[in-house]
């Protein structure tokens, strides 16, 4: 079973810098079945990346991924108040099927 | 616009059963690779079960905590999707989203609902 370990488990920044998230998986896996995820306060999760590094669509250029094997980044540059969440990763393998990072929420400095 | 509705929460007794419901607009369902994925309060995502279209065989696959209590079953001509829940139990008390799948090719879950709450508790 893949494991998915996201770190810092809280990253405290301000408006304007930039977030580097991580995710790190238990064992090697292909790029195509990691994604991430955002989720605000009371609302459902948002698919921001797919296929480790492609934006979905409607997501604007400031979110990126990037990562392969067993590291798995997702940056956003120039934080705007708005991007303050909880970021999961979230990979599709084989047993389970699919897996959760335990998230990293973003905070406001 | 595609929607995701989910319905059918509440609250029940430990053993108890409970059928939730996600009603789909907005995009073909019937080719749709659907979801449930949970969140239990204050918690992060856990993956329920997963059912596939019935053009590749309408198969499921669930959950270690789950499996043999619940099970995803899907009518396409009514484009809604389904969570029979049985032998609950108190760890099950969740807010249950069902969620569609983007592409095989790229399994992650592109549309979400807005969830509905289940409370397992006597």
């Amino acid at each position: 079973e893949i494991v998915l370990t996201q770190s810092p488990g809280t990253l405290s920044l301000s408006p304007g810098e930039r977030a580097t998230l991580s995710c790190r998986a238990s064992q090697s896996v292909s790029s195509s079945y990691l994604a991430w995820y955002q989720q605000k306060p009371g609302q459902a999760p948002r698919l921001l990346i797919y296929g480790a590094s492609s934006r979905a669509p409607g997501i604007p250029d400031k979110f990126s991924g990037s990562g392969s094997g067993t590291d798995f980044t997702l940056t956003i540059s120039r934080l705007e108040p708005e991007d303050f969440a909880v970021y999961y990763c979230q990979h599709y393998g084989n047993s389970p099927l699919y897996t959760f990072g335990q998230g990293t929420k973003l905070e406001i400095k | 616009e595609v929607q995701l509705v989910e319905s059918g929460g509440g609250l029940v007794k430990p053993g108890g059963s409970l059928r939730l419901s996600c009603g789909a607009s907005g995009f073909i369902f019937t080719n749709a690779w659907m979801s449930w994925v949970r969140q239990a309060p204050g918690k992060g995502l856990e993956w329920v079960g997963l059912i596939k279209s019935k053009v590749v065989g309408g198969t499921t696959d669930y959950a270690a905590p789950v499996k043999g209590r619940f099970t995803i079953s899907r009518d396409d001509s009514k484009n809604t999707l389904y969570l029979q829940m049985n032998s609950l139990e108190t760890e099950d008390t969740a807010l249950y989203y069902c969620a569609s799948v983007f592409t095989i090719r790229n399994p992650a879950f592109d549309y979400w609902g807005q969830g509905t709450p289940v409370t397992v508790s006597s």
